[in-house]
């Protein structure tokens, strides 16, 4: 099946700095990639859409500001934290559709967990 | 909007026990539904799918039937194995093969088989 890539797979950074956590697909083309938070006992939440060459979509509630989306090319999305603090400390999720399977299933990084200082 | 909402765990069995968990969903038109799987300490696996009603996705052992009326897709396993300890989700995508379509989750139940 299609792999997606995450990088860094743990991250711990000091409060006030940015970590930028990149998602790749690897043997496919993802025109469109999704970025999740993972809360502690387990729920999964949609933070936005990352859209190649156009700005993201962010769901309701989540602070573009805070939470920068660039999907600079078919295979590459990043998601910086910035000023990150203690409670931004969370399992963060990328995840993509190959488009060409037509099977609407999305594959999934490894997930990165990030911890703030 | 559209939702799911699936059984709180976690969900504690001896190996070789009937497994259902519960999932039920509120969606607007046709929306495909999938279980996904996490294992401990790695990221979510699709482990089964279905696209239309009455539709069965079945995959390792699990099943889970597409119920258009009772708006639902309960996941079943006739005998699990202690290598089933996971977290089980239950999602929806609003359409069928769009690639910018959200996938929308429930919040996940934890299993742990015991032997």
């Amino acid at each position: 099946g299609a792999v997606v890539s995450q990088h860094p797979s743990w991250v711990i950074c000091k409060s006030g700095t940015s970590v930028k956590i990149e998602c790749r697909s690897l043997d496919f083309q993802a025109t469109t990639m999704f970025w999740y938070r993972q809360f502690p006992k387990q729920s999964l939440m949609l933070m936005a859409t990352s859209n190649e060459g156009s700005k993201a979509t962010y769901e309701q509630g989540v602070e573009k500001d805070k939470f920068l989306i660039n999907h600079a090319s078919l295979t590459l999305s990043t998601l910086t934290v910035t000023s990150a603090h203690p409670e931004d400390s969370s399992f963060y999720i990328c995840s993509a559709r190959d488009g060409s399977l037509h099977t609407g299933e999305l594959f999934f990084g490894e997930g990165s967990r990030l911890t703030v200082l | 909007g559209n939702s799911v909402t699936q059984m709180e765990g976690p969900v504690t069995l001896s190996e070789e026990a009937f497994l259902t968990i519960n999932c039920t969903y509120t969606a607007t038109g046709y929306p495909s539904l999938f279980w996904y799987v996490q294992y401990p300490g790695e990221g979510l696996q699709l482990l089964l799918k279905a696209t239309k009603a009455d539709d069965k996705g079945s995959n390792k052992g699990f099943e889970a039937t597409y119920r258009k009326e009772t708006t639902s897709f309960h996941l079943e396993k006739g005998s699990v194995q202690v290598s089933d300890s996971a977290v089980y989700f239950c999602a929806l995508s609003d359409r069928y093969g769009g690639a910018t379509n959200k996938l929308i989750f429930g919040t996940g139940t934890l299993l742990a088989v015991q032997p």
